[in-house]
């Protein structure tokens, strides 16, 4: 069965420091990789995808960037946080395909301050 | 770009109640639509999708899609308490990556509660 996981869970961070989230699949190899973002009461976007190792594709700019070190790992970061960057952040993968679902891990919650 | 609006913003119902949710959209090239369930403070999940137009039936719900009316539903019946959460439309479209990946669009939601 394949599992996503997402780290941290929860981060409270200050304007301006960096920022590194993780997102791990295990048990799907290949899969296609995407991050979201949900600003509290507002719609889920998708902001990065990945359909191999090494490539990253930008949706929408956030001043946000993402890579893909290794076939199951997807990292999402910044140098500088802005208060606006503040949500929940999704990692998702699906199957390679235009049809096929996507599957949302639990989320980390960020807090900028 | 693709533009989802759900209705009704939030609906409480008494348990046992059918549920219906709408969704409507822009793009009539859009290749899927699917319904997510979210709890608070948990990824959404895939309930099910329709890509013909017509209806779905899947256990409890119905998907109805109109493409000329650019206009889907989702219908639970015989609501329970479990189907309190957000319920979140998705269109989805070609990627930019030849057919290898999709672009989901995502409404705002609605917040169903069932009152027991």
């Amino acid at each position: 069965a394949q599992t996503i996981h997402q780290w941290p869970v929860a981060e409270i961070k200050a304007v301006g420091s960096p920022l590194s989230l993780g997102c791990t699949i295990k048990g799907k190899s290949s899969p296609n990789l995407y991050w979201y973002w949900q600003a509290t009461g507002g719609t889920l976007q998708q902001l990065f995808y990945s359909i191999t190792v090494g490539q990253v594709e930008s949706v929408v700019q956030l001043n946000l960037s993402a890579s893909r070190p290794k076939d199951d790992q997807f990292i999402l970061s910044t140098e500088k946080l802005l208060l606006s960057h503040s949500g929940f952040y999704l990692c998702a993968w699906s199957l390679r395909g235009e049809y096929a679902e996507q599957f949302f891990g639990p989320g980390t919650r960020l807090t900028v301050l | 770009q693709e533009k989802v609006q759900q209705s009704p913003e939030s609906l409480i119902v008494p348990e046992g109640a059918m549920v219906s949710l709408n969704c409507s959209f822009s793009d009539s090239a859009s290749q899927s639509i699917w319904w997510y369930q979210q709890h608070p403070g948990k990824g959404p999940k895939a309930l099910i999708s329709i890509f013909s137009n017509g209806n779905k039936k899947e256990g409890r719900l119905t998907v109805y899609l109109n493409r000329a009316s650019l206009h889907v539903s989702l219908h639970i019946k015989d609501s329970q308490p479990s189907d309190s959460a957000v319920y979140l439309c998705a269109v989805s479209m070609r990627g930019d990556s030849g057919g290898s990946n999709a672009k989901l669009t995502f409404g705002k939601g609605t917040k169903l509660s069932v009152k027991s």
